[in-house]
């Protein structure tokens, strides 16, 4: 049961590199989430898509791009990396609507040198 | 102000002890509420949610006060394995948010 799938796992990248995290979850869920998590600033929400083929800024979009890619698909991709995005990013899922909890990848520790 | 606030502790405790942690929300709409369990560089774990009139699991009561806008969560018999961090995260329509997160040491 792999539930939440985050590849890759860890990656370096120079900065004005570009790059694509991946999220695919087997769950049948409708909702995906992506974030991330930084020291002493919590998990803070990147993008999420409520439902195939619908996309919506999060708290911090800037510097990101999403596609939603089919039910099971949710990827991230930063076109210009900067330092700054150096994070934890975590990818989530849930059957519906807020109320109910998410369900967490593994995570994928990404810097940017 | 933060919409989650929590105190980021540590909260170091004897095995044993009882411990209590707090979070404040400030979106008075919010419908759901949960709290997770973070290891240090893993991912959060659905620890449980919250109900309105309260709710217990084995060691872990949880407690929602829609007055006071926060929810609590209470862990007794403190074990050297609960040691982690401690997120809440409150919902309603399709997002949650999630408080910065408390870290429990327990010690022998």
């Amino acid at each position: 049961n792999a539930g939440v799938t985050q590849t890759p796992k860890f990656q370096v990248l120079k900065t004005g590199q570009s790059m694509t995290l991946q999220c695919a979850q087997d769950m049948n869920h409708n909702s995906m989430y992506w974030y991330r998590q930084d020291p002493g600033m919590g998990l803070r929400l990147i993008y999420y898509s409520a439902s195939e083929g619908t996309t919506d800024k999060g708290e911090v979009p800037n510097g990101y791009n999403v596609s939603r890619l089919n039910k099971r698909e949710f990827s991230l991709r930063l076109e210009s990396a900067a330092p700054s995005q150096t994070s934890v990013y975590f990818c989530a899922s849930i059957e519906g609507g807020g109320a109910q909890p998410q369900h967490f990848g593994d995570g994928t520790r990404l810097s940017i040198l | 102000r933060k919409e989650v606030e929590q105190d980021p502790g540590p909260f170091n405790v004897p095995e044993g002890a009882t411990v209590a942690f707090n979070c404040t929300y400030s979106n008075s709409a919010s419908q759901s509420f949960f709290w997770y369990r973070q290891d240090c560089r893993k991912e959060p774990k659905l620890l449980m949610s919250v109900y309105s009139s309260g709710n217990e699991d084995g060691r872990f009561t949880a407690q929602l006060n829609r007055a006071s806008q926060y929810i609590s969560l209470l862990i007794r018999d403190s074990k050297l394995s609960d040691s982690a961090t401690y997120l809440c995260g409150t919902g309603g329509g399709n997002k949650l948010t999630f408080g910065t997160g408390t870290q429990l040491k327990v010690e022998l």
